[in-house]
């Protein structure tokens, strides 16, 4: 099976912030890799697909880069609703696997 | 207006069964494949399973392989997850999640989520 990882595994940052998070799979999954955000007592939500193309509906301020092994998520400005934690999903193979998360609070 | 409803999530003692279902509307179920996601308390998302369109394949999680079948009928827009032998570890929120696009294993729409607690 593809083991994902991330880091870190929580963040605090300020509403403003440039944030950035990091996935890294376990083999090259070239860019089958998804982004989720999930805020407490809710389902998941899709923000980025593909390593770096935008869920529609989703803020502009997120975006993805990435291929192979390493990939980042990136809020170029984060909003009090961007507090929340956040998934990386490899959709190379046909067992999925998710990150462990990175829970991004307030300072 | 896509909707995903899941039922069938009840405290159970450990080694017993149960059936999970998710409702779908609002898309033409029979074209796209779905899966059940879960998450333990406190914990991280963990795929469990994926219906193929026709659920001519399934696709199982070690953790879960043996134990938990996957099916789905597409006459009533209805999927499935038959639960054997549950473990404590079993312990999770499962969410039924439609993939986005055939041959596409990522996650567009979820449901609410059903609580299984597997405790004596």
């Amino acid at each position: 099976d593809i083991q994902m990882t991330q880091s870190p595994s929580s963040l605090s940052a300020s509403v403003g912030d440039r944030v950035t998070i990091t996935c890294r799979a376990s083999q090259s999954i070239s860019s089958y890799l998804n982004w989720y955000q999930q805020k407490p007592g809710k389902a998941p939500k899709l923000l980025i697909y593909a390593a770096s193309s935008l869920q529609s509906g989703v803020p502009s301020r997120f975006s993805g880069s990435g291929s192979g092994t390493d990939f980042t998520l990136t809020i170029s400005s984060l909003q009090p609703e961007d507090f929340a934690a956040y998934y990386c999903q490899q959709s190379y193979s046909t067992l999925l696997t998710f990150g462990p998360g990175t829970k991004v609070d307030i300072k | 207006e896509v909707q995903l409803l899941e039922s069938g999530g009840v405290l159970i003692q450990p080694g017993g069964s149960l059936r999970l279902s998710c409702a779908a509307s609002g898309f033409t179920f029979s074209s796209y494949a779905m899966s059940w996601v879960r998450q333990a308390p406190g914990k991280g998302l963990d795929w469990v399973s994926t219906a193929s369109v026709s659920a001519g394949s399934a696709y199982y999680a070690d953790s879960v392989k043996g134990r938990f079948t996957i099916s789905r009928d597409n006459s009533k827009n209805t999927l499935f997850l038959q639960m054997n032998s549950l473990r404590a570890e079993d312990t999770a929120v499962y969410y039924c999640a439609k993939h986005a696009l055939v041959g596409a294993h990522r996650f567009d729409y979820w449901g609410q989520g059903t609580l299984v607690t597997v405790s004596s």
